[in-house]
């Protein structure tokens, strides 16, 4: 267990709101990612951060931006939601003996009508 | 971009049998790493286990191994013994060392059978 909480878990929305999903981690690791999965993509990265107000673009960004205030939150934001951004939304930290793995939360399911 | 390639959609295995699950991946990076993750039917994924591409022995985590061949880039996981638990979603990943991005296969569904 990372201690990796995200929120809400599930969310139904209407096209063009904003939605925001929340990240939340309880043992201070500097990096934070956010990733989508959907059916025969399995997951790609979104955004991720490296430290407070420190963060860059991942591979599926467009139409996504994200904030880091604190060490222990990590907020994606979806400006304007479109149907294509219906999806499940993994959060991850990295940690462990070997500096690359990736301890995942256990993700937002996001339906956008 | 890295390409991880899961040519298995669908696997099947006979309780307390043993299973490869098939991981290739395109790389010309010489520094980097393999990750499977477990992915049951209620969502959460679950690292298994890691592989570094220095590393000469094939990883191991009780009844996953990783079966690495450089040369072929290929990294298949070896489940041992299958369990009814095993039914799930498996996905490989490649990383390169130090960088943020890891690459995901499509994942392959195993089912075991009592």
């Amino acid at each position: 267990d990372a201690g990796i909480t995200q929120s809400p878990r599930h969310k139904v929305t209407e096209t063009g709101t904003p939605v925001t999903l929340r990240c939340h981690q309880t043992e201070n690791h500097r990096y934070m990612y956010w990733y989508r999965q959907d059916p025969g993509h399995g997951l790609r990265l979104i955004h991720y951060s490296y430290g407070v107000k420190d963060t860059d673009k991942g591979e599926v960004s467009d139409g996504y931006s994200v904030s880091r205030s604190k060490t222990e939150d990590f907020l994606l934001t979806l400006e304007s939601a479109t149907s294509s951004q219906t999806s499940v939304y993994f959060c991850a930290i990295r940690s462990g003996l070997h500096q690359e793995t990736q301890y995942f939360g256990p993700g937002t399911r996001l339906l956008v009508l | 971009a890295q390409k991880i390639t899961q040519t298995q959609p669908g696997m099947f295995v006979q309780e307390k049998e043993a299973v490869t699950l098939d991981c290739t991946y395109d790389t010309s990076d010489q520094s980097y790493g393999l990750f499977w993750y477990k992915q049951p039917s209620s969502g959460e994924m679950i690292f298994l286990i890691y592989q570094g591409s220095y590393d000469e022995q094939n990883a191991t985590e009780g009844r996953y191994s990783l079966n690495f061949q450089k040369a072929r880039k290929s990294a298949n996981l070896v489940i041992s013994a299958s369990q009814l638990g095993d039914s799930a979603m498996y996905f490989c990943a490649w990383g390169q060392t130090g960088a943020n991005n890891l690459f995901f296969g499509t994942g392959t569904r195993l089912t075991v059978i009592p």
